[in-house]
């Protein structure tokens, strides 16, 4: 089965704060992509990142960063110094050879306040 | 260039009605994706095209929900006899996805508000 679990509903933290949304999945396929978006308060999807099953290196764009480990099974995604545009829903999602990479399973999403 | 479009942005019907919501992927994508948000809800699969044809239908919630791409490119999910459950927001995305690339990011559109009153 292809999950993506989210435990974190809603997260509050005041600006400049650092902060780490979880994301924790289950997949039998040995080859699957990792991705995160983020909906604002427009709603609309916006892409953030993908990352494939066999590469397991940190990355880092400006204040965001993600912490891939299969060990664990976790794709978590780090905002430093958090700004009120950050506010927004963040979904992890996964896709795996199962059903050809095009379905995607979306987590619950965890919605981040920044507040100023 | 263009992202994906979706359109009406919102859309208000009474229960019983019919209504077709609409997308138009970007160009190029041949993949294209349906999917549906409540309220305060994450992502709810409906169904994908590969081209024109519909591999997975299985996300549909009932017979009332369908779905159809012509051309490879524009898509319309028609809902028939909406009920007050079906209003939530629709979520149309596309892909480059084919049978030589894998994983391939999915971008969405806007959505149309779905109202059923």
């Amino acid at each position: 089965a292809q999950k993506v679990t989210q435990a974190q509903t809603e997260i509050s933290v005041v600006e400049k704060e650092d902060v780490t949304l979880d994301c924790v999945y289950e997949t039998r396929d040995t080859t699957y992509y990792l991705f995160w978006y983020k909906q604002p308060p427009s709603g609309e999807l916006v892409f953030l990142i993908r990352r494939n099953s066999f590469d397991e290196q940190n990355e880092i764009s400006g204040r965001y960063s993600w912490n891939f480990q299969k060990s664990t099974s976790s794709f978590n995604f780090t905002i430093t110094a958090s700004q009120v545009v950050d506010s927004a829903v963040y979904f992890c999602a996964l896709s795996g050879r199962l059903y050809n990479f095009n379905k995607f399973y979306f987590g619950s999403g965890t919605k981040l306040n920044v507040k100023p | 260039g263009a992202g994906v479009s979706q359109s009406p942005s919102n859309k208000v019907t009474e229960k019983g009605k019919d209504v077709e919501l609409r997308c138009d992927p970007i160009s190029g994508h041949t993949a294209l994706y349906w999917y549906r948000q409540s309220l305060g809800q994450g992502l709810e699969f409906l169904i994908y095209f590969q081209g024109n044809s519909a591999p997975d239908k299985s996300g549909l919630p009932s017979d009332r929900f369908s779905a159809e791409r012509t051309g490879g490119s524009v898509s319309t999910l028609t809902i028939q006899r909406t009920q007050q459950e079906d209003s939530a927001v629709y979520l149309c995305a596309s892909s480059l996805a084919d049978s030589g690339r894998l994983g391939e990011t999915q971008y969405f559109g806007p959505g149309t508000r779905l109202l059923v009153l």
